[in-house]
């Protein structure tokens, strides 16, 4: 157990609709991660926020947004929904600081199927 | 735009061998970190082991150890004693060394079988 939670942990639903994954980093941790994880395009990052702000932004796509926080849970949003938007997302924390290169510890995944 | 590349889609090794993963990676940068990470069938990613690129000596965790050469921008994995519950997708991942935008770049996967 990484200490990460995500909810739920499976999702279906259909095209056009919108829906929320939501994550919960282990204690301490002030960043969070987004991963999706799909059999074309592999392992993406797709964002990152430390302490409730945005701090880096992968190959997220415009009907794609997140927030974390006061309490540092953060939410991934996806609108539109495509059929190839079904994947693997996963949350991930890490104490992050100057220096740079910390372990990153995943949540267990939500599996998003679009129908 | 870096980038990370496992050549190996998918190996096997008899339990108790001993198999090497192979990783390549571009980058311009001369600080970053590397990384494995290892997820079986339950989809759980996990952290097998860790590199600072800065450092010479390559990093070991148990029967696990890398083959990092930074000229050459390779990164192997070594896993020693293979195991039963060795058996999951690798994935190498590349992090820049930007203090406080830690985001990750990974590979394709590797598919390790291990036989009884």
């Amino acid at each position: 157990d990484s200490g990460v939670t995500q909810t739920p942990k499976h999702l279906i639903t259909a095209t056009g609709q919108r829906v929320t994954l939501r994550c919960s980093p282990r204690s301490g941790d002030l960043s969070v991660y987004w991963y999706q994880q799909s059999l074309d395009q592999g392992l993406q990052f797709l964002i990152q926020y430390y302490n409730g702000e945005e701090r880096a932004k992968g190959n997220i796509l415009e009907r794609f947004s997140a927030q974390q926080f006061p309490d540092l849970h953060s939410e991934l949003n996806l609108s539109s929904l495509e059929l190839g938007d079904s994947a693997l997302y996963f949350c991930a924390s890490s104490v992050t600081g100057l220096a740079g290169g910390h372990e990153q510890f995943f949540g267990p995944g939500t599996r998003l199927t679009v129908l | 735009a870096q980038t990370v590349t496992q050549s190996q889609p998918e190996m096997s090794v008899q339990e108790a061998e001993t198999v090497t993963l192979s990783c390549t990676y571009d980058t311009s940068e001369n600080n970053y970190y590397l990384f494995w990470y290892k997820q079986p069938p339950s989809r759980q990613m996990i952290l097998v082991i860790r590199q600072e690129a800065y450092k010479q000596q390559n990093a070991t965790e148990n029967r696990f150890s890398v083959n990092f050469q930074k000229a050459a921008k390779s990164f192997s994995l070594k896993i020693s004693d293979s195991q039963l519950g060795d058996t999951a997708m690798y994935f190498c991942a590349f992090m820049p060394h930007q203090g406080g935008s830690e985001k990750l770049v990974f590979g394709k996967g590797t598919k390790l079988t291990v036989n009884p």
